[in-house]
């Protein structure tokens, strides 16, 4: 069956550490987007890619990074530089425009102590 | 500017009893209108899906959602909740044609007393 898959479900670093999530799709879709979930706060764009090699900002990119170097793979590096990490971590994927909407992976959930 | 207004943070509904969650939207293209369910830990599934024509879309799990234009809502129903129907629920809202995103609302939480 065609899906999202996030990877971890939980992680623990320690802070100062760069910690990388997985997202992985076979679902042949073109778009894929990085949320950041906190409680009360809904979901906030964090990244999202269209494309290949070519990835966009969204509203709260500070202390991310990205790569898209696969059609399938979307990674997200939570970088030191993020100053408060510990979030709900959730990975989309579509295809190109809004039609048809997104599908989700089921979340990371990141904890740094 | 484009946004999705859902004005309750948290619902009580009791097992049996009707549900509406308010979903508003400010966007000035013709818009694509989904809710999204999300329980505890999970990622968001898609409920329905609203693109054009009838303005009542029936979805999964005995949901439905009317589009009203006038009034700028996108309202998602159901007739008699179940307990299992505790979750949060997600509006978002998209241009037709477009290459942008999807804006979601804050969310409203159900919670369902037996």
């Amino acid at each position: 069956d065609g899906g999202i898959t996030q990877s971890p479900k939980y992680l623990f670093r320690k802070e100062g550490q760069n910690v990388t999530l997985s997202c992985e799709q076979n679902l042949n879709h073109d778009a894929m987007y990085w949320y950041r979930q906190d409680p009360g706060q809904g979901l906030r764009l964090i990244y999202y890619s269209q494309i290949v090699n070519d990835f966009q900002k969204g509203d709260i990119a500070e202390g991310y990074s990205v790569s898209r170097e696969k059609k399938e793979s979307f990674p997200l590096t939570v970088t030191s530089a993020q100053k408060n990490p510990t979030a709900f971590y959730l990975c989309a994927s579509s295809y190109k425009g809004v039609n048809y909407g997104y599908t989700f992976g089921s979340g990371t959930r990141l904890t740094v102590v | 500017a484009q946004s999705v207004t859902q004005p309750d943070i948290h619902i009580t509904v009791s097992e049996g009893a009707s549900l509406e969650l308010r979903c508003n939207y400010s966007y000035g293209a013709t818009p694509y209108l989904f809710w999204y369910v999300q329980s505890p830990g999970q990622g968001l599934q898609l409920l329905l899906k609203y693109f054009s024509g009838d303005t009542l879309v029936q979805g999964i799990k005995g949901f439905e959602a009317e589009f009203k234009r006038s009034q700028s809502s996108f309202n998602l129903r159901k007739p008699s909740v179940h307990w299992s129907d505790a979750a949060e629920y997600f509006c978002a809202v998209g241009a037709k044609g477009s290459q942008g995103n999807l804006i979601f609302g804050k969310g409203t939480k159900l919670s369902v007393k037996p």
